[in-house]
């Protein structure tokens, strides 16, 4: 039983600098969310994709973030111009949805550091 | 908008004895209700969800929740802790209304502690 996957597990960026995670969601599940974890915090929710069509995007996403989904399997989130207030865990996510049911399972995470 | 309330930053029991960490939540609509753990460095492990049906929800590891709709609330329990329950605990929402969006919200998450 293969579960979500996520790469790199650990990135240090200079700020300016472009960086791109990628995130491999359990086979077959159709939805794929990104969050972001903030230390002492929560996740706080970031975007999600039904297949390939990206279809809700939180306010924290500013126009820095971009994220991509281009086969329906896996995805990429790309953060332009790094700041050090972007310094966070990058959760990932998938689930099977029907009927307005599911369940979310998260990968390990990507933990950027922005020096 | 939706939210999750997790009162207690930690919750220190010892082991063997019964553990409850608190979670409160406000939704327009119904709630779908979520626990989950997350180890040092580690992404967040599903524990448990209350959809619909029977209040009491049981899940992995012998944790159990219960859904009371008078007083929101989700609280997670555990009969007997065990030193390895030790991590932090996420309680989160997701309404169901019509327009509330997909996301889930979190609260902002209880530290338990077992004490051997």
């Amino acid at each position: 039983d293969t579960g979500v996957s996520q790469d790199p597990r650990h990135k240090i960026t200079k700020r300016g600098q472009n960086v791109t995670f990628r995130c491999d969601p359990i086979s077959e599940h159709n939805r794929l969310y990104w969050y972001r974890q903030t230390l002492g915090q929560g996740p706080e929710f970031l975007t999600y994709f039904q297949n390939e069509a990206q279809l809700e995007k939180s306010r924290l996403l500013s126009d820095r973030f971009s994220a991509e989904r281009p086969k329906g399997s896996f995805s990429t989130l790309e953060i332009q111009r790094t700041e050090q207030g972007d310094s966070a865990m990058y959760l990932c996510a998938s689930s099977l949805y029907r009927a307005r049911q599911e369940t979310q399972y998260f990968g390990p995470g990507t933990r950027l550091l922005v020096l | 908008a939706q939210s999750v309330a997790q009162p207690e930053d930690q919750v220190n029991v010892a082991e063997g004895n019964p553990l409850t960490v608190k979670c409160t939540y406000s939704v327009s609509g119904n709630p779908y209700l979520f626990w989950y753990v997350q180890y040092p460095n580690r992404g967040l492990q599903f524990l448990l969800k209350y959809i619909t049906g029977d209040n009491l929800v049981k899940g992995s590891y012998g944790f159990e929740a219960e859904f009371n709709k008078s007083q929101t609330s989700f609280h997670l329990k555990k009969p007997s802790a065990l030193v390895s329950d030790s991590a932090l605990y996420f309680c989160a929402v997701r309404d169901v209304a019509f327009n509330a969006g997909n996301m889930l919200t979190f609260g902002g998450g209880t530290r338990l502690m077992v004490k051997p």
